[in-house]
């Protein structure tokens, strides 16, 4: 099946510090990607959806300014937490999709192993 | 809104033993529903994808059945082994844009 890896898989950082995580498709293009995030006990939360070479489209309640997007090419997409505090401390997963014959509702969507962030 | 309901949020079985994981969902108007593996700090493992139109699907173990009209579904798993826990999530597709709203999920304990 397709595969969808996250870089860093962990990462600790100092309180107001920037944090990159990329998420790519390893074996597939992916026109769409999405990112989560999860905390402990809890659901997965939208945060943001992003088309290749658009901006990405924020879930109510997520902070664009703070929570970066891009989705610079069809197998890479990469979120920043900018100025990241505690609170923001969470598991971040992503995912990504494929079109085929214009129907979604066949694709499944293909989910990365997360990034587990801690801010100190 | 889209909400996803599984209830109870842990689940501990003897190993051998057959098991419903239940999920409900608000909104009858979905795409499609998912049921999802999730172990411990990892990301999410496919299992099962239902269409809306159709009323089951399996995968080994595994049976997933949806009623859509009464918003709900069942997984369905057969003589349950320790390496069947994990935490179980349910998702629809339904909007638009086609999001997915996910349940909190289901932690299940197969004991040996």
């Amino acid at each position: 099946g397709a595969v969808v890896s996250q870089h860093p898989s962990w990462v600790i950082c100092k309180s107001g510090t920037s944090v990159k995580i990329e998420c790519r498709s390893l074996d597939f293009q992916a026109t769409t990607m999405f990112w989560y995030r999860q905390f402990p006990k809890q659901s997965l939360m939208l945060m943001a959806t992003s088309n290749e070479g658009s901006k990405a489209t924020y879930e109510q309640g997520v902070e664009k300014d703070k929570f970066l997007i891009n989705h610079a090419s069809l197998t890479l997409s990469t979120l920043t937490v900018t100025s990241a505090h505690p609170e923001d401390s969470s598991f971040y997963i992503c995912s990504a999709r494929v079109l085929a014959g214009g129907r979604w509702a066949q694709e499944t969507q293909y989910f990365g192993p997360g990034t587990r962030l801690l801010v100190l | 809104k889209q909400e996803v309901t599984q209830i109870p949020a842990a689940l501990s079985v003897p190993e051998g033993e057959n098991l419903v994981l239940n999920c409900s969902f608000t909104d009858s108007a979905i795409y499609n529903l998912q049921w999802f593996r999730q172990d411990p700090g990892k990301g999410l493992t496919s299992l099962l994808l239902i269409q809306s139109s159709q009323r089951e699907q399996t995968s080994g173990r595994l049976n997933a059945s949806l009623d859509k009209s009464s918003g709900r579904s069942t997984l369905y798993i057969a003589a349950s082994q320790p390496g069947d826990s994990a935490t179980y999530l349910c998702a629809v597709m339904t909007g638009a844009n086609s999001k997915l709203t996910f349940g909190k999920g289901i932690t299940l304990s197969v004991r040996p």
